[in-house]
């Protein structure tokens, strides 16, 4: 049950798009299209983003998208807002009734 | 609407034990397998293990880093899950957060998360 791999932080400014990469195995993201994805404001709950690789839950913003290429799963930001800075962590059901997380990227609105 | 109420953290030896309660409601909780994640200060969330509902036979799976000195348990009559801990180390300090599956389409991802109830294992 090794972590997924995301990169440590990115930035961006306000208007541009960002993607955040999270990469896995053979044996998690790249056999399950169960990715999922959560924000994270400082001293807040975790907040679900994207589900099953692109998947959006009610009242998500659309800016947000999900996409996944073998063994790696992105998470993409358009139109980047000051709000959109948070922490953000991928997770994948990892079979067997297991799962695993991302170490987390740190979002920078520059 | 979903509630979800952590509690029993607090400051614990190394090598003690703690239990810690979640009390659910606003969905059916009787159906509905209940995960555990915690988050260390200043780090990552880890997934530490989960329960399944009567009809799976309670059947639990745990996290490498915890098998072996943890426990789930559920109370379909009180709506409430339990991570039982022992052998506790100071690498187990963290936020816990219990997360129930409320429905068949959010099975493998989590959907509600409580405040957490903070664990500290220091001497």
């Amino acid at each position: 049950q090794s972590a997924l791999t995301q990169p440590a932080s990115v930035s961006g400014s306000p208007g541009q798009s960002i993607t955040i990469s999270c990469t896995g195995t053979s044996s998690d993201v790249g056999i399950y299209n169960l990715v999922s994805w959560y924000q994270q404001h400082p001293g807040k709950a975790p907040k679900v983003m994207i589900f099953e690789v692109y998947k959006r839950p009610s009242g998500v913003s659309n800016r947000f998208s999900g996409s996944k290429s073998g063994n790696t799963a992105s998470l993409t930001i358009s139109g980047l807002q000051a709000e959109d800075e948070a922490d953000y962590y991928c997770c994948s059901y990892a079979g067997r009734f297991t799962w695993v997380f991302g170490g987390g990227t740190k979002l920078t609105v520059l | 609407e979903v509630q979800l109420v952590e509690s029993g953290g607090g400051l614990v030896q190394p090598g003690g034990s703690l239990i810690l309660s979640c009390a659910a409601s606003g969905f059916t909780f009787s159906g509905s397998a209940v995960h555990w994640v915690r988050q260390a200060s200043g780090k990552g969330l880890e997934w530490v293990g989960h329960i399944g509902s009567k009809t799976k036979s309670y059947a639990t799976v745990y996290g490498e880093s915890v098998k072996g000195r943890f426990t789930i348990s559920r109370d379909d009559s009180k709506n409430t899950a339990y991570l039982q801990m022992n052998s506790l180390k100071t690498e187990d300090t963290a936020v816990y957060y219990c997360l129930p599956v409320t429905s068949p389409g959010t099975k493998y991802y989590f959907d509600y998360w409580g405040q957490g109830t903070l664990v500290t294992v220091s001497s």
